[in-house]
């Protein structure tokens, strides 16, 4: 079956700082990879996706993802952090038909100032 | 842009009542979706839908049904409410026009049953 694994709980990071978050997915077939944010109170904003072609996926906010095969990893990234990047991030993989998701447990992020 | 709406943002209800949550979606959103939110378990899908009248079960149905009798509107139902009920309930709607079309999420409703 389809999962989803996000290896960390909770990161804190300085604002400035570069920041990576972690997914792992398992899938056997080529997957369609998203990440989604949920601020504070709010429900959950699509960042990025990723379907096929180019391996590097550019989203909003100034976020990136790299899907790569060899590691079943689809992690996402951002070369400088703004306090208002804090939010908890979810990763999630299309399961079966119409749309289904599977989603990962989630990553915390706290951002320093 | 895509609006999900959900009728209540916090509810509070007691232990043994029929509760009910309303999602309405202002797009033409063929799929629509209700999942539970909890700490340290992201989001599991209860039920979606992918047409008027038509549901399938989610990974988690125990404990709740659903009803869609128009295309906008997809309605949570606990049938009795229990504690373990307690929790953030968002939906979400998608169009269903081509594979991998993202959901769509409401800003959740945040329930609890006492």
């Amino acid at each position: 079956a389809q999962s989803v694994t996000q290896p960390d709980i909770h990161i804190t990071v300085s604002e400035g700082a570069s920041l990576e978050l972690r997914c792992n997915y398992s899938y056997g077939a080529t997957p369609y990879l998203f990440w989604y944010v949920q601020s504070p109170g709010q429900g959950l904003q699509l960042l990025l996706k990723y379907f096929s072609g180019d391996t590097l996926v550019q989203g909003i906010k100034g976020f990136e993802a790299e899907f790569k095969r060899s590691q079943s990893s689809f992690n996402l990234r951002k070369p400088s952090v703004h306090w208002s990047d804090a939010a908890e991030y979810f990763c999630a993989v299309l399961t079966g038909t119409a749309s289904k998701l599977t989603f990962g447990t989630g990553t915390r992020l706290q951002v320093t100032l | 842009d895509v609006k999900v709406t959900q009728s209540s943002r916090y509810l509070v209800k007691r232990t043994g009542e029929k509760v009910f949550l309303e999602c309405v979606q202002d797009m033409d959103h063929e799929n629509m979706f209700w999942y539970r939110q909890d700490p340290g378990l992201g989001l599991r899908l209860i039920y979606f839908s992918y047409d008027v009248k038509m549901k399938e079960k989610g990974d988690i149905p125990e404990g709740y049904s659903v009803s869609r009798e128009k295309k906008e509107r997809f309605s949570l139902i606990l049938e009795s409410a229990s504690t373990n009920q307690t929790s953030m309930y968002l939906c979400a709607g998608s169009t269903g026009q081509g594979i991998g079309e993202p959901q769509h999420f409401g800003d959740g409703t945040r329930l609890s049953i006492l």
